[in-house]
């Protein structure tokens, strides 16, 4: 089955530091990533749409300059929090489909714990 | 818009009962409805879809699903629960006319079987 690899799964940093996560794709094309925000106990909150080679469309009320999201590849998408704040401490989640099939199933990667201290 | 509602913040059932967790959808056109489940700090893993045909759908692990289309719902059951089958669970829809393939999640249902 379509596998996606998120990485790292546990990060834990200062304040201010900016923090890159990977999301990819092992046997299939992703056209289109999305990135999740999940807060304890709570669902999954759509962060951004990323489309490979072009710009992501941030949902409202995300700072695209805080969260800067990158789509290089058919394989490849990459979420830097930057200069993370306590407050960005989240679990991060990223998803993988092939545009064309809207019957087909995101798959998720495992995720990402980050704190910030 | 599209909207998904999961009535119960948490299902308690007893192992060996059958479980039943409830979820209904809003679209505009005709839905894609699905159920994910997640274990503590991991990501989701899809469980079935409803797509066309069958309004019962079977799916991982055991676990059926319900299309109503009159009351949009598509409650997920499963008829003999495990221990092993507590976690979150999350219904989503997508409607057929979405290009972008955007799900809209439910808020997440909290299923604890006891031994």
């Amino acid at each position: 089955g379509a596998v996606v690899s998120q990485h790292p799964s546990w990060v834990i940093c200062k304040s201010g530091t900016s923090v890159k996560i990977e999301c990819r794709s092992l046997d299939f094309q992703a056209t289109t990533m999305f990135w999740y925000r999940q807060f304890p106990k709570q669902s999954l909150m759509l962060m951004a749409t990323s489309n490979e080679g072009s710009k992501a469309t941030y949902e409202q009320g995300v700072e695209k300059d805080k969260f800067l999201i990158n789509h290089a590849s058919l394989t490849l998408s990459t979420l830097t929090v930057t200069s993370a704040h306590p407050e960005d401490s989240s679990f991060y989640i990223c998803s993988a489909t092939t545009t064309g099939t809207p019957e087909g199933p995101q798959h998720f990667g495992d995720g990402t714990r980050l704190s910030i201290l | 818009a599209q909207s998904v509602a999961q009535p119960e913040d948490q299902v308690n059932v007893a192992e060996g009962n059958p479980l039943t967790v409830k979820c209904t959808y809003s679209v505009s056109g005709n839905p894609y409805l699905f159920w994910y489940v997640q274990y503590p700090n991991r990501g989701l893993q899809f469980l079935l879809k409803y797509i066309t045909g069958d309004n019962l759908v079977k799916g991982s692990y055991g676990f059926e699903a319900e299309f109503n289309k009159s009351q949009t719902s598509f409650h997920l059951k499963k008829p003999s629960a495990l221990v092993s089958d507590s976690a979150l669970y999350f219904c989503a829809v997508r409607d057929r006319n979405n290009a972008g393939n955007m799900l809209t999640f439910g808020g997440g249902t909290r299923l604890m079987v006891k031994p």
